[in-house]
């Protein structure tokens, strides 16, 4: 298994919800990422997991609450979100971190839009 | 700050051209570089991966070269054709994080 699955691939949410977006992978990586990207825009880090542990928080604001409850699974809760906080989220992993092997893989994201 | 640099913002060429496609970085110290493809609406593929110790990676059609002394990669695709139309993305790795470029959108004219 070389990929990495996130779920819901759409989601629509107001801004009093609360919802999780769900990332998967079995390659055995210890470091998963989520990034949030813009229309026309590069994707933007937001946290890294390294051994489940948040290792980096780009000042996320406390809106976006990221857990990794197993090596294999990264998860973002999301409540209170604002309508600027549409854009297609996609979480990524690779075999170690630091390091020159460091390669990313990403999966096909999920498109959030906030009403 | 690391600032990654990619132009053209956009690039149309007719198919059978060869492509070179630029990437300049401003901090040389970095562990990795990465090439990376994205559909309209779609997730990152990675193309290549580039070590800070190699000079150049290949895989199919496509060649990825990396001088780190003058913080420039290049990405040459032999032969294009109408399915390469994507945008395709440079990545600098260092501490944990990729510093993306705006990518450069490519159109490949049948």
């Amino acid at each position: 298994d070389t990929e990495v699955t996130q779920t819901p691939k759409h989601l629509v949410m107001g801004m009093t919800n609360k919802k999780s977006l769900k990332c998967e992978q079995h390659m055995g990586h210890r470091a998963m990422y989520w990034y949030k990207q813009k229309a026309k825009k590069p994707p933007e880090l937001m946290f890294v997991y390294s051994y489940e542990k948040l290792s980096i928080n780009e000042s996320v604001p406390s809106r976006f609450s990221p857990e990794c409850p197993n090596s294999s699974l990264l998860n973002l809760h999301l409540h209170a979100l604002q309508p600027e906080d549409s854009a297609l989220y996609l979480c990524a992993s690779s075999l170690v971190t630091p390091s020159s092997y460091n390669e990313q893989f990403f999966g096909p994201g999920t498109r959030l839009t906030v009403l | 700050k690391q600032e990654v640099t990619q132009i053209p913002a956009a690039l149309s060429v007719p198919e059978g051209e060869n492509l070179v496609l630029n990437c300049s970085f401003t901090d040389s110290a970095i562990y990795n570089l990465q090439w990376f493809r994205q559909d309209p609406g779609k997730g990152l593929t990675s193309l290549l991966l580039i070590q800070s110790s190699q000079r150049e990676q290949t895989s199919g059609r496509l060649n990825a070269s990396l001088d780190k002394s003058s913080g420039r990669s290049t990405l040459y695709i032999a032969a294009s054709q109408p399915g390469d139309s994507a945008t395709y993305l440079c990545a600098v790795g260092a501490n944990s994080k990729l510093t993306f470029g705006k990518g450069i959108t490519l159109s490949v004219r049948p």
